[in-house]
């Protein structure tokens, strides 16, 4: 059964400080792994996308790291800011499936 | 980038009334839409895939007589609650996709329903 486990479910940290959010899976095969950021009452929004050669890919202040051989993938944020208060979510995508596994997501607060 | 349009933003209605929902993609032709329910602190949960042209799947335990799904053109899905009873009150999210599943995924920015 395909399936995408993240942790923490829920992290603090102050201003300033940079944290990384674990997305494990077992979905196979592999197609892609994204990382979304949802606000609270939005829909989410699309941080990266890896595919399977792809280890490393940043946006900004996100970077996503993938070892497709473990199966396992982190979003490290560096310099949080009060706007990364946020739900980030790890989904998965296998080749021969028409959708996706959604990971239950990281609640991140960051406080000043 | 692509830009999915979902609205309302937010319903608030009587018991027994039926709602409905639009899902479009303004930059982008979207073969594929796919609705999500979305409860307090949880994540997304895929209730169906819908192709343009052709019947939404509906995913395991979603009655699709109660949730109506049409995908009649590559820019538009709607999805309509049907009598709808508070027990459906949730937030509902929209996503729509240029191809198979290896394609982005584009979120709308949701609607809260509240049934009353």
């Amino acid at each position: 059964k395909n399936q995408v486990e993240q942790s923490p479910q829920s992290l603090i940290i102050l201003e300033g400080k940079n944290c990384t959010l674990q997305c494990n899976y077992t979905v196979s095969p592999f197609s892609n792994l994204r990382w979304y950021k949802q606000d609270t009452g939005r829909g989410p929004v699309s941080l990266t996308i890896m595919t399977f050669s792809e280890n490393t890919k940043s946006n900004g202040r996100y970077t996503a790291t993938l070892d497709a051989d473990t199966k396992q993938s982190s979003l490290h944020i560096t310099a949080s800011q009060l706007s990364d208060s946020a739900s980030y979510i790890c989904v998965v995508s296998a080749t021969n499936a028409g959708k996706s596994t959604f990971g239950d997501g990281t609640t991140l607060t960051v406080k000043p | 980038g692509a830009v999915v349009s979902q609205h309302p933003s937010r319903v608030i209605c009587k018991s027994g009334t039926s709602v409905k929902i639009e899902c479009r993609s303004l930059d982008f032709q979207a073969t594929t839409m796919f609705w999500y329910r979305q409860f307090p602190k949880q994540s997304l949960m895929l209730m169906a895939t819908s192709n343009e042209g052709s019947k939404a799947t509906y995913e395991q335990g979603v009655e699709k007589d109660k949730f109506l799904i049409n995908h009649a053109s590559l820019t538009l899905s709607t999805l309509t609650v049907t009598s709808a009873h508070p027990e459906d009150s949730s937030f509902y999210i929209c996503s729509a996709s240029q191809g198979p599943i290896d394609q982005p995924q584009h979120f709308g920015d949701g609607t809260r329903l509240s049934i009353l």
